[in-house]
């Protein structure tokens, strides 16, 4: 089955400082990723949409400068939080879509990494 | 904002029959009905889909209404380990974002 990647799958970083979060498709090519967010004990939220080879597409409320975005190729997408703070920290999830396949087809999910910013 | 409505929670016994219900009163004609879980701390995974016929599964079993208003996700035989958030989402085909609720925790119980 398709495999989506996220490294590192935990990270604590200080106050000010910047942490990138890598997504990868591991069998299959991803012309668009998406980037979630999730609080504990709340649903994911929708952060952006990662689109190969262009700019990322931001949700109403989430800052791009704060939030980078790059998808230079068909399998790796990154997340880059800058200039962190304690209210970052919280559980980032990538998912993905197989390019090649049916469109109906389902969003492969990554495991999730936890930042802990102190 | 999400277009469908589901319990907060639910209690299964184990080996039962779960079935968790989910209203989407607004799903337009192109749009198809997709069940995900979350596991504590994991990455939601991929159960079913559907657009208006019955669809089964090695993991389940999705029972879509004739007007498409609602559907109901059954897992036949419940574990332990299906004890996790299960999140009901409608959705177009082609790449489109997917927008989660608060979905169902679901309590398998010994």
């Amino acid at each position: 089955g398709a495999v989506v990647s996220q490294h590192p799958s935990r990270v604590i970083c200080k106050s000010g400082t910047s942490v990138k979060i890598e997504c990868r498709s591991l069998d299959f090519q991803a012309t668009t990723m998406f980037w979630y967010r999730q609080f504990p004990k709340q649903s994911l939220m929708l952060m952006a949409t990662s689109n190969e080879g262009s700019k990322a597409t931001y949700e109403q409320g989430v800052e791009k400068d704060k939030f980078l975005i790059n998808h230079a190729s068909l399998t790796l997408s990154t997340l880059t939080v800058t200039s962190a703070h304690p209210e970052d920290s919280s559980f980032y999830i990538c998912s993905a879509r197989d390019s090649n396949r049916d469109s109906t087809y389902e969003q492969y999910f990554g495991p999730g990494t936890r930042l802990t910013v102190t | 904002d999400a277009k469908t409505t589901q319990p907060t929670s639910m209690d299964c016994a184990e080996g039962r029959a779960a079935n968790l219900p989910c209203n989407h009163s607004t799903i337009s004609g192109n749009e198809y009905v997709y069940w995900y879980r979350q596991i504590h701390s994991q990455g939601p995974q991929y159960i079913i889909h559907g657009l208006k016929n019955n669809e089964t599964n090695e993991m389940a079993s999705l029972i879509i209404t004739e007007d498409r208003k609602s559907s109901t996700l059954i897992l036949p035989h419940a574990t332990l380990r299906d004890t996790a958030v299960y999140y009901c989402i409608v959705n177009y085909s082609g790449g489109f974002k997917t927008i989660f609720g608060a979905g169902t925790r679901l309590f398998v119980k010994a």
